[in-house]
């Protein structure tokens, strides 16, 4: 079973559509990360959360810890989002991270 | 500041063989994970290490290990290795430990076994 769960796994956007992505966790976190892969393998880290919601240009991500999901917005997309989302959290034991299995997005001009 | 430096970025081996990966963090902190990503597992954790300690580590074989430098450098160690390790190791860094913080990764070694 895992601990993190992403839907969905595959998103196809028109550019300038609004998109969300899902993430349900079932432990107990300290934290829930938000981070974005692109082809070629690195990873960059968008957001880090433990409570509310953060905004970053057009990226909104929001959490809620009651009811242990979270969820990643993307305003006005652009081809350029084109990528794989992750979600992850840090357990409340230790500081390695247990990650979705990700959400590729693809956005056609 | 630099980032996160990893070396070698692509590495082809054969079975039984071993291999060394490592990874710089940015310069201050004191964090290294490793992570292995493959297709069928996605991202997975392997080990964790601060100031030259393991702190935590992941549900893989002794095969995987890894150690610390004073200079917070990281070196991971692949055993006699198999088909299956063929992977994406990725490292990340950050400065504290043991709480929740933003990683930052480094690019990757992109290892295949033959």
């Amino acid at each position: 079973k895992n601990e993190v769960e992403q839907s969905p796994q595959n998103l196809t956007a028109q550019e300038g559509e609004f998109i969300t992505i899902n993430c349900s966790y079932s432990v107990g976190i300290s934290a829930l990360h938000w981070l974005q892969q692109h082809p070629g393998g690195g990873i960059v880290s968008l957001f880090m959360l433990s409570s509310g919601k953060k905004k970053h240009g057009r990226l909104i991500a929001t959490i809620n810890i009651q009811e242990k999901h979270s969820s990643l917005h993307i305003t006005a997309s652009h081809p350029r989002d084109s990528a794989v989302y992750i979600c992850a959290v840090n357990p409340n034991t230790g500081n390695q991270f247990y990650f979705g299995t990700g959400t590729s997005l693809t956005v056609i001009p | 500041k630099a980032g996160v430096t990893q070396t070698p970025r692509y590495l082809i081996k054969t079975r039984g063989q071993q291999v060394t990966l490592s990874c710089s963090p940015i310069s201050g902190h004191r964090s290294v994970s490793w992570y292995q990503q493959t297709p069928g597992q996605g991202l997975q954790f392997l080990f964790e290490y601060f100031s030259e300690t393991q702190r935590n580590k992941g549900n893989f074989p002794g095969r995987f290990s890894g150690r610390q430098f004073s200079n917070s450098r990281s070196e991971m160690n692949v055993s006699t290795l198999e088909l299956g390790d063929s992977a994406l190791y990725l490292c990340a860094s950050g400065r504290l430990a043991g709480g929740p913080e933003t990683q930052y990764f480094g690019p990757g070694t992109r290892l295949l076994v033959l």
